[in-house]
């Protein structure tokens, strides 16, 4: 199956400071990249939809500003979270939606997912 | 009302018995039907995908869609310890998708 490396996979940053995740779709070409948020238990939660070359498209009740994604190639995208504090420590996932294919059962990928605690 | 319903659970099950996962939703345009696992503290993985009505079989597990009632299902036969995991459906239709809340699922062997 295809395959979305998510990095880092966990990260501890000091409240203030700034954090970028990256998301990168090793072995095909995503033109649409997806970030989700994801609190224990909960299910995901989609923040932005980043489209190649294009800015994101952010769903209501997501800052921008905070939360900035760059989707700079059909292999990479990388969300920073700004200016974080304790209450952005969460599981951030991104998935990618492969080019390649005409058959959209099987296009949407997941990363593994990146740990953020902000203390 | 949203899009897709999926009860949260969790749903507990000892171990070999058969394990039946459902959605609803409201969208009759919906073409693609799919299911993900996501063990604890890892992203989703594709676990089966089925286009339209119908049925399809993948070792233990069974996709089944029922279009004309809006209801997916997902089979799981001879439960085992390693298929603990949250599992969500999901739908797309004209490159949107959809994603349950996910179903979470303990074998206790």
């Amino acid at each position: 199956g295809a395959v979305v490396s998510q990095h880092p996979s966990w990260v501890i940053c000091k409240s203030g400071t700034s954090v970028k995740i990256e998301c990168r779709s090793l072995d095909f070409q995503a033109t649409t990249m997806f970030w989700y948020r994801q609190f224990p238990k909960q299910s995901l939660m989609l923040m932005a939809t980043s489209n190649e070359g294009s800015k994101a498209t952010y769903e209501q009740g997501v800052e921008k500003d905070k939360f900035l994604i760059n989707h700079a190639s059909l292999t990479l995208s990388t969300l920073t979270v700004t200016s974080a504090h304790p209450e952005d420590s969460s599981f951030y996932i991104c998935s990618a939606r492969r080019a390649d294919t005409g058959n959209p059962g099987n296009t949407i990928y997941f990363g593994e997912g990146s740990w953020l605690t902000v203390v | 009302q949203k899009e897709v319903e999926q009860d949260p659970g969790p749903l507990s099950v000892p171990e070999g018995a058969i394990v039946s996962l459902n959605c609803t939703y409201s969208n009759s345009a919906f073409q693609y039907f799919m299911w993900y696992r996501q063990y604890s503290r890892k992203g989703p993985e594709l676990l089966m995908y089925t286009y339209s009505s119908g049925n399809k079989e993948d070792g233990r597990f069974t996709a089944q869609v029922d279009k004309s009632s809006k209801y997916i299902s997902l089979f799981i036969r001879d439960s085992q310890p390693s298929d603990s995991a949250t599992y969500l459906c999901a739908m797309s239709v004209h490159g949107q998708f959809y994603f349950g809340t996910g179903t979470s699922l303990t074998v206790i062997p």
